[in-house]
């Protein structure tokens, strides 16, 4: 069974800067799509950045990149220019590729974000 | 974007009463659903999958009897916590994509079970 760990319960930035939070997934399988999800205090999920597995170029939105590395299964989201927006906890999740019901995410335990100004 | 509505947003009833969460994609046609539940600062847990004019999947440990789950239509799949107690209390939020890729959810239900 495949399974997501953030290890990271908490993490704080400065209004400005970058930080780092990370996550480890484990699974048999070649073909899969990672994802990280952002969920403000409104509980409301939001997508924050979409991996493919078999794409080797990593994923980039704006302030939001990761760093993909398949042979170590490890998924780390990087927020660069930290805002005050950006508080909240985020979720790395897991999908097998899509068909029938293998459209469930697999999530993490998730990470808060305190971005202090 | 597609967009999937859930109700209610806020739900307080008492011990032994049933509660219906509805959702529903709203610009889409969803065959599948997913119903989460997520206890104060915890991840998202799956419960079930939802399928349209079939029975719901659920995952080990969630009692079938307990969370009826409802997918009458491409539209419109139902969660009903039966017997509710204190300990069903929760945030519930479900799910839906519209295609194979991106998966959208709602904005979940607050149960609250006195």
């Amino acid at each position: 069974a495949q399974t997501v760990t953030q290890s990271q319960p908490e993490m704080s930035v400065q209004e400005a800067e970058t930080v780092t939070l990370s996550c480890t997934y484990d699974t048999s399988e070649s073909d899969y799509y990672l994802f990280w999800y952002k969920q403000p205090p409104s509980r409301q999920m939001i997508l924050v950045i979409r991996q493919e597995a078999y794409k080797q170029q990593n994923a980039t939105e704006n302030r939001f990149s990761v760093n993909f590395q398949k042979a170590a299964k490890s998924f780390s989201l990087k927020i660069s220019d930290s805002q005050l927006g950006d508080a909240a906890m985020y979720f790395c999740a897991y999908r097998r590729p899509a068909g029938g019901n293998t459209g469930k995410l697999i999530f993490g335990q998730g990470t808060t974000l305190q971005v202090k100004p | 974007g597609a967009v999937v509505s859930q109700h209610p947003s806020r739900v307080i009833c008492k011990s032994g009463t049933s509660v219906k969460i509805e959702c529903r994609s709203l610009d889409f046609q969803a065959t599948t659903m997913f119903w989460y539940r997520q206890f104060p600062k915890k991840s998202l847990m799956l419960m079930a999958t939802s399928n349209e004019g079939s029975k719901a999947t659920y995952e080990q440990g969630v009692e079938k009897d307990k969370f009826l789950i409802n997918h009458a239509s491409l539209t419109l799949s139902t969660l009903t916590v039966t017997s509710a107690h204190p300990e069903d209390s929760s945030f519930y939020i479900c799910s839906a994509r519209p295609s194979n890729e991106k998966l959208f959810f709602g904005s979940g239900t607050q149960l609250s079970v006195l």
